[in-house]
């Protein structure tokens, strides 16, 4: 199974700072996808990144994929309250089971207004 | 994007008693499902991958024998949590992936918040 370790675990801003969230892999992997989740709601997909070295951006969230395929981050600039949540990044797990993810172990978002 | 329909979101079950939880996929057929379980705080677990016609494909540690999985349709996923104890206690999402050949993203069910008393 390929891993991916995501960092930090824990990030607790104030509302207009910039954060970084990273996922790193000593594997390459053919695409990255990033969630987010609510509190006591399934995780909604945010984007997916498929070639190395693309960079996606959805409103003030920008998403990159590394040239080699096995890291991605999530910039978020501005950052508001409405962006707290847990953040996964996940990739192909890879074996016989057809879209079975492996994820990161999660940022946990807090933006204090 | 795809739907993913989650049932119940929440339930309270006294130990020893069984819960069902069901997933379906509203607009688009899903041959494989996934099960994962949530604790606080903490990032998703897989515990099973459903296969529609076929037995469910366990991850080392999970009891299958606690964890029923049915998948008798294209569209629908059982879990069934039996003899369920307090320890059993958790946030349960299922999920359904589609997309080409590329690449795959996996859509969410709104999940379950079991609890066992």
């Amino acid at each position: 199974t390929q891993l991916l370790e995501q960092s930090p675990q824990f990030l607790s801003i104030q509302e207009g700072e910039n954060l970084t969230v990273y996922c790193n892999s000593s594997s390459v992997f053919s695409s990255l996808q990033w969630y987010r989740q609510e509190p006591g709601e399934g995780p909604v997909l945010l984007v997916t990144v498929v070639t190395g070295g693309e960079v996606k951006k959805l409103k003030r969230l920008t998403f990159q994929f590394g040239d080699a395929r096995k890291d991605s981050s999530l910039h978020i600039t501005a950052a508001q309250p409405g962006d707290t949540g847990l953040y996964l990044c996940a990739g192909p797990a890879g074996g016989t089971s057809y879209g079975k993810l492996t994820f990161g172990q999660g940022t946990i978002l807090t933006v204090h207004p | 994007g795809a739907v993913v329909s989650q049932h119940p979101s929440r339930v309270i079950c006294k130990s020893g008693t069984s819960v069902k939880i069901e997933c379906r996929s509203l607009d688009f057929q899903a041959t494989t499902m996934f099960w994962y379980r949530q604790f606080p705080k903490k990032s998703l677990m897989l515990m099973a991958t459903s296969n529609e016609g076929s037995k469910a494909t366990y991850e080392q540690g999970v009891e299958k024998d606690k964890f029923l999985i049915n998948h008798a349709s294209l569209t629908l996923s059982t879990l069934t949590v039996t003899s369920a104890h307090p320890e059993d206690s958790s946030f349960y999402i299922c999920s359904a992936n589609a997309g080409t050949g590329l690449y795959t993203e996996a859509f969410f069910g709104q999940g379950t918040r079991l609890t066992v008393v």
